[in-house]
């Protein structure tokens, strides 16, 4: 079974930067788009920002772009999102998932890992 | 920024009965949308993409339909393990900005 586990997340102050990581198993990593979703506590998901297979193309949301950057490393199957200029609207539960093989299929996830929350206050 | 609006906010159903879940978009987005489940303290869990395609492993009272701006996801007959909150993804626009719905909540009636 496919697994994602993220780690990197706690408390930091507003302004602060936090680095995520995702550390992805039992699958081929390197042939999938990849994405963080992130969850405010008590609401709905909000798509944070995805990757190309290579790390070539990268998106993101435009509350974060500037601020946040996602990247990849293949050998060490894992996926990163360092955030810095942390605000209190970025407290949230963020989760690593999977998309697909190809460009029109990376707008779906099919695996998530169990997310790792960040707190963002002073 | 396409708008994802689902209906309604919270469906009360008994065991055994149909629910029926809605999702509009503010502009078309073809089929390109994605039904998710969660429940408390979980991630989500992908049920339906390409507006009607089951994912893998995802029971077949489980069925997705619409396209454009009206979508749809209908849970035949409520089991136990269904009432979750449901939330509805559009991922038509390139590059991404892809967006959710606010979640329905289905609860036990």
């Amino acid at each position: 079974e496919v697994q994602l586990v993220e780690s990197g997340g706690g408390l930091v102050q507003p302004g602060g930067s936090l680095r995520l990581s995702c550390a992805a198993s039992r699958f081929t990593f390197s042939s999938y788009w990849m994405s963080w979703v992130r969850q405010a506590p008590g609401k709905g998901l909000e798509w944070v920002a995805n990757i190309k297979q290579d790390g070539s193309e990268k998106y993101y949301v435009d509350s974060v772009k500037g601020r946040f950057t996602i990247s990849r490393d293949n050998a060490k199957n894992s996926l990163y999102l360092q955030m810095n200029s942390l605000r209190a609207e970025d407290t949230a539960v963020y989760y690593c998932a999977r998309g697909g093989l190809t460009a029109a299929s990376s707008g779906w996830f099919d695996y998530w890992g169990q997310g790792t929350l960040v707190t963002v206050s002073s | 920024e396409i708008v994802m609006t689902q209906s309604p906010a919270t469906l009360s159903v008994s065991p055994g009965e149909r629910a029926t879940l809605s999702c509009r978009a503010s502009q078309s987005v073809s089929s390109n949308l994605a039904w998710y489940q969660q429940k408390p303290g979980q991630a989500p869990r992908l049920l339906i993409y390409g507006a009607s395609t089951r994912a893998t492993g995802i029971p077949a009272r489980f069925s997705g339909s619409g396209s454009g701006t009206e979508f749809t996801l209908t849970i035949s007959s409520l089991q136990s393990e269904d009432f979750a909150v449901y939330y509805c993804q559009q991922y038509n626009n390139w590059p991404p900005n892809w967006t959710f719905g606010q979640g329905t909540k289905v609860e036990i009636k």
